[in-house]
């Protein structure tokens, strides 16, 4: 049973453009929410995090939302350049415990056309 | 942020052989976590190498299957044993820092 869900495999952009992943989550104790982004050969590296006290977090050209009762949260990407081609990755964390546990999503293959 | 090595980067193996994989950290850390990727999966935490006492698994994996030591705090190693096709993956060294994990570039298993 999937935990966090990316259901699209692959989105495709144009520069300058706004690109929006999207990300489901099922485990409602899920109460911490991170994106990261892979380039090919490269580990994952983090991009973005956002609470559940908050709805919204921005950095730069990047911004999450985080809808609780949907249980849905999404990245956007404005505006989106050719470097941002990547996999990117939704992950979640249930606070607590001594173990810091991330649940991923599968990815999202993000190109983004010049 | 963490800078972590992990050797090797990729290494073709045989069925029925073992292999150890290294990650090396630039700083101190508590915990170190093994992650692997099946091709098209998504991220799974194989176990938590804690430093001075002995690795949990999560559900699925077991310690004669990969085994992992944690000598010091900034070094552990993870061993897949006894190989199969289905064991080709990326397998992940973390940190955690901060609040999220940061990753090695990993190691791409492929299992003959």
């Amino acid at each position: 049973d999937q935990q966090v869900k990316q259901n699209s495999p692959s989105l495709s952009v144009q520069e300058g453009r706004i690109s929006i992943l999207n990300c489901d989550y099922t485990n409602s104790m899920f109460d911490y929410f991170l994106w990261y982004k892979k380039y090919p050969a490269e580990g994952p590296t983090f991009l973005i995090s956002i609470s559940s006290i908050k709805d919204k977090n921005e950095d730069g050209r990047f911004t999450v939302f985080l809808n609780k009762s949907a249980k849905h949260l999404s990245l956007h990407i404005v505006p989106s350049q050719p470097g941002d081609s990547a996999v990117y990755f939704c992950a979640a964390s249930a606070s607590g415990g001594s173990n810091y546990k991330l649940t991923f999503g599968k990815g999202t293959l993000l190109t983004v056309n010049p | 942020s963490a800078v972590i090595s992990q050797k090797p980067s990729r290494d073709i193996c045989q069925r029925g052989t073992s292999l150890t994989i290294q990650c090396q950290v630039d700083s101190q850390v508590t915990m170190m976590f093994w992650y692997r990727q099946q091709p098209g999966q998504s991220l799974t935490l194989i176990a938590t190498a804690n430093q001075g006492s002995e690795a949990t698994y999560e559900s699925g994996f077991v310690i004669d299957k990969f085994p992992i030591s944690r000598p010091n705090l900034t070094f552990s190693t993870l061993t897949v044993s006894n190989m199969s096709p289905e064991d080709s993956s990326i397998y992940l060294c973390s940190v955690r820092n901060t609040g999220e994990l940061f990753f090695g570039e990993g190691s791409r298993l492929t299992v003959l």
